[in-house]
């Protein structure tokens, strides 16, 4: 079965830049969600979205970040301008309802120089 | 603040012996507890869960135990493998309806399994 799949799996690009990270649920899952890890902060939830809608997007750090999902099968999440304190590993992860455990991507280590 | 906490950032067990894992958190209104376990450059993978309504959940080698008066959890390996040498992080949840939901996670403990 294929799980979360993220991409790309490594980023590097300069401040100022856009970014776009994608991530494809697994079929059938109607629940998305966006972390980041830091070592400072840990794992903290973005953005999630139910049924393609965002539900609650009170994690995103300010307006630079914006998440979208256009179908079931698909979320990108856009830093744009990118700073070098958006540096991370950010995760994708789905579940088939709200309340059931989430299957996580392998992530995408972003680096802004 | 940190509402969930794993105050060990590292644990070493010998193969074979019990790994037990600890965790405490602030908010009462969690209602659901999980344990994930990640391996360097992969994903958290899920590897048990607790309502608040149990004390104790049961999974092959694994258990978690909730104690909600003290607003603690635990998780036990046993016996412990050198397979399950990885990043473990406590998580909880609080469902509090129309739509929200949040996953709280810990900063996580690294365990190694000496063989």
């Amino acid at each position: 079965d294929a799980g979360v799949i993220q991409s790309p799996r490594h980023e590097v690009t300069e401040m100022g830049q856009e970014v776009t990270l994608r991530c494809k649920p697994i079929s059938g899952h109607n629940s998305l969600f966006w972390y980041r890890q830091t070592m400072m902060r840990g794992l903290e939830l973005l953005i999630y979205f139910n049924n393609n809608v965002p539900i609650d997007d009170s994690g995103m750090p300010e307006d630079r970040f914006s998440a979208k999902m256009p179908n079931a099968s698909f979320s990108t999440l856009k830093i744009q301008p990118s700073e070098p304190r958006d540096s991370a590993v950010y995760f994708c992860a789905s579940s088939w309802g709200e309340d059931q455990p989430q299957h996580f991507g392998d992530g995408t280590r972003l680096s802004i120089l | 603040d940190q509402q969930v906490k794993q105050n060990s950032p590292s644990l070493s067990v010998q193969e074979g012996r019990i790994s037990i894992l600890n965790c405490d958190y602030t908010n009462s209104m969690f209602d659901y507890f999980l344990w994930y376990k990640k391996y360097p450059a992969e994903g958290p993978t899920f590897l048990i869960s607790i309502s608040s309504i149990k004390d104790k959940n049961e999974d092959g080698r694994f258990t978690v135990f909730l104690n909600k008066s003290a607003k603690h959890l635990s998780l036990h390996i046993v016996p412990s493998q050198p397979g399950d040498s990885a990043v473990y992080f406590c998580a909880a949840t609080r469902y509090s309806g129309a739509g929200s939901y949040q996953l709280t996670f810990g900063k996580g403990t690294k365990l190694s399994v000496i063989p």
